[in-house]
């Protein structure tokens, strides 16, 4: 059974990085997708994108020239990153994994919150 | 992208009833669809994948069924921890896209 743990700022001032990691446990990091899916408050789920660990990705094309993804197979870490970051960007962010680039997503953290405000 | 959009937003019923939730597409999604149930503070689970599915370990009162741009998720008799919200989402375009979600309270 996977698990997967968020971790990172809860607060993040406008225009600055957000910055994320998700530590995987009980799973291979290199059999997974590993994706990325956030909440607004008081909205629905959005699709940020996903990562292979080849480094393979596939971006939100909403949030495209904003958003990095990285793995880190050695830490059994992926993570997130989402540049000049606004209001709009204050959401419960998930990690999650699923086993081809489907997203059926099997496997989810339970969330973190990050708040962009100054 | 397709817009999921999820009816009613919130279903009111009683354990041991009957819960019908629907999901349409705004485009079709052949029977790429997937139901995941979330319940506060806990991760989202998924239920159901290719519009009918179960997900290891769901029970069999949770069925899906539809195609194309009509879905729906049936719990045929409400058991006291389905209650939660639920959420479908269509895999067969990029991106990948999620409904409101309907809320099943008691």
């Amino acid at each position: 059974q996977v698990q997967l743990q968020e971790s990172g700022p809860g607060l993040v001032k406008p225009s600055e990085t957000l910055s994320l990691t998700c530590t995987v446990s009980g799973g291979s990091i290199t059999y997974y997708y590993w994706s990325w899916i956030r909440q607004p408050p008081g909205r629905g789920l959005e699709f940020v994108g996903y990562i292979f660990h080849t480094g393979s990705t596939n971006y939100n094309p909403s949030l495209k020239g904003r958003i990095t993804m990285s793995v880190d197979t050695s830490k059994k870490q992926f993570s997130l990153k989402l540049s000049s970051v606004t209001s709009a960007d204050t959401a419960v962010y998930y990690c999650a994994s699923a086993t081809d680039t489907n997203m059926i997503l099997a496997f989810w953290g339970q969330g973190t919150m990050v708040t962009v405000s100054s | 992208e397709i817009v999921m959009t999820q009816s009613p937003a919130t279903l009111s019923i009683s354990p041991g009833e009957r819960g019908t939730l629907s999901c349409r597409a705004s485009q079709g999604v052949s029977s790429n669809l997937a139901w995941y149930q979330h319940k506060p503070g806990q991760a989202p689970r998924l239920l159901i994948f290719d519009t009918s599915t179960r997900a290891t370990g769901i029970p069999a009162r949770f069925s899906g069924s539809g195609s194309g741009t009509e879905f729906t998720l049936t719990i045929s008799s409400l058991q006291s921890e389905d209650f939660a919200l639920y959420y479908c989402q269509q895999y067969n375009n990029w991106p990948r896209t999620f409904g409101g979600g309907t809320k099943v309270e008691i």
